[in-house]
């Protein structure tokens, strides 16, 4: 069965912090690995990596793929309290369908 | 408002009864994905469509669930004979197939939910 695992399960943290959000991962047929944020309604795309690689965004979130050891890692520098959300990794497969992970809730506090 | 709709928006009803959600897509998204959600929990996958066929469904998904998109547009979800352990957001989400934008199609874009009360 397919698996995705998040870690940590929360995490409060005061502005300008540095933040890690991990996501480790264990499906057949891996076509790709996305993020999303979750505030208080559904969740919006943040990022999507095919290949193990790193790509930015916005200048303070970056994302790095590992598709050898099965594993991505979301940053997010000098934090905001607006950072402060669910954060979700989600893998698709080929077959079309999506697992997601349980969810990182960040904290942010001014 | 061209994004995912979903109605209603919640959802109170009694054990036992039966449920009905409506999804409107994206209008020229051909993948619609059905959720369930927890509090403290990512959305769990329940089953998805492309176009008008159903691929995949989940081993959550009992014989008291049963989704539909007939034409290959709207989606509904019911719930039969519901139970207290069905209480949850109900998400649905849509994306192309098409390689377009950053994800390359493979971003999905969600509704606002049906959040299932059941007494």
């Amino acid at each position: 069965e397919d698996k995705v695992v998040q870690s940590p399960l929360s995490l409060v943290v005061h502005e300008g912090d540095t933040v890690t959000l991990n996501c480790s991962y264990e499906v057949t047929n891996f076509r790709s690995l996305l993020w999303y944020k979750q505030e208080k309604k559904a969740p919006t795309f943040l990022f999507m990596l095919t290949s193990s690689g790193i790509e930015k965004k916005s200048g303070r979130l970056s994302n790095i793929l590992d598709k050898k050891e099965l594993f991505s890692i979301l940053n997010i520098t000098a934090t905001q309290t607006g950072d402060s959300a669910i954060y979700l990794c989600a893998v698709n497969t080929n077959a079309g369908k999506s697992t997601f992970g349980d969810g990182t809730t960040l904290t942010v506090k001014p | 408002d061209t994004g995912v709709s979903q109605n209603p928006r919640h959802k109170i009803t009694k054990r036992g009864q039966n449920v009905t959600f409506r999804c409107d897509p994206i209008s020229e998204h051909n993948r619609l994905y059905w959720y369930r959600q927890t509090l403290g929990q990512g959305p769990e996958f329940l089953t998805y469509f492309q176009n008008e066929a159903q691929l995949e469904k989940s081993r959550l998904l009992s014989d008291r669930f049963s989704a539909e998109r007939p034409k290959g547009s709207f989606s509904t979800l019911e719930i039969q004979r519901t139970e207290q352990g069905d209480s949850a957001m109900y998400l649905c989400a849509s994306r192309t197939t098409e390689m377009k934008g950053t994800s390359g199609g493979n971003e999905q874009f969600f509704g606002p939910g049906t959040r299932l009360t059941v007494l």
